[in-house]
């Protein structure tokens, strides 16, 4: 068990360019979830799966982002068209249903937009 | 949807010295966890602790679910204590989606 995996540790890109993170959960959860959180703040939650299923996108996941989980092991998140309010960490989470530990969280992703 | 206050904010302490760190949460949950972040920003969880008591070394955590609290006990406070100190909660009838409070910056001088 390696933990959860985030690549890559920071990204830079210049407004409108598009973004790909990448998230290995722990191998046997099954549930994956990606936080956002800007500085001074808690995460916010994002989207989550079960398996490879999205069963959930919060209303701050506007249409500039899609997130997959092929095969319900590593995930994907896109950000197309870059802006400014993009810039932030982005947080992925692991957790197995019914195993009483909670979430264990990635090192992040730190997004500038410039 | 749910509520989690922490307090205090901001909290300086001189090495060696407790502290006690409080979240509170205005629904019934079904998991409760504490986190530390650390300044490269890693999360790292805690205390899983939708009730009772649980310690693990320096660091005790209590959550009393009737009363809607969680409080994080950090004894002999050390510099790499420092970091903001998370409450997170998952509200019942939602068994996934951790909100979580704004966190207490703690800072530990030597």
């Amino acid at each position: 068990d390696t933990g959860v995996s985030q690549n890559p540790r920071h990204k830079i890109t210049k407004r409108g360019q598009n973004v790909t993170f990448r998230c290995d959960p722990i191998s046997e959860h099954n549930r994956l979830y990606w936080y956002r959180q800007t500085l001074g703040q808690g995460p916010e939650f994002l989207t989550y799966f079960q398996n490879e299923a999205q069963l959930e996108k919060s209303r701050l996941l506007s249409d500039r982002f899609s997130a997959e989980r092929p095969k319900g092991s590593f995930s994907t998140l896109e950000i197309q068209r870059t802006e400014q309010g993009d810039s932030a960490m982005y947080l992925c989470a692991s957790s197995l249903t019914g195993k009483g530990d909670g979430y264990t969280f990635g090192s992040g992703t730190r997004l500038t937009v410039v | 949807g749910i509520q989690v206050e922490q307090s205090p904010p901001d909290l300086i302490l001189q090495e060696g010295a407790n502290s006690t760190l409080r979240c509170n949460f205005s629904d019934s949950v079904n998991n409760l966890q504490w986190f530390h972040q650390n300044p490269w920003g890693q999360l790292i969880n805690l205390f899983y602790i939708p009730s009772g008591t649980k310690q693990n070394g320096r660091l005790s955590a209590t959550t009393v679910a009737t009363e809607r609290y969680s409080l994080l006990y950090i004894s002999s406070s050390q510099t790499t204590d420092s970091g903001v100190y998370f409450c997170a909660v998952v509200p019942r009838g939602s068994n996934y989606k951790l909100t979580f409070g704004k966190g207490t910056l703690l800072t530990v001088n030597p």
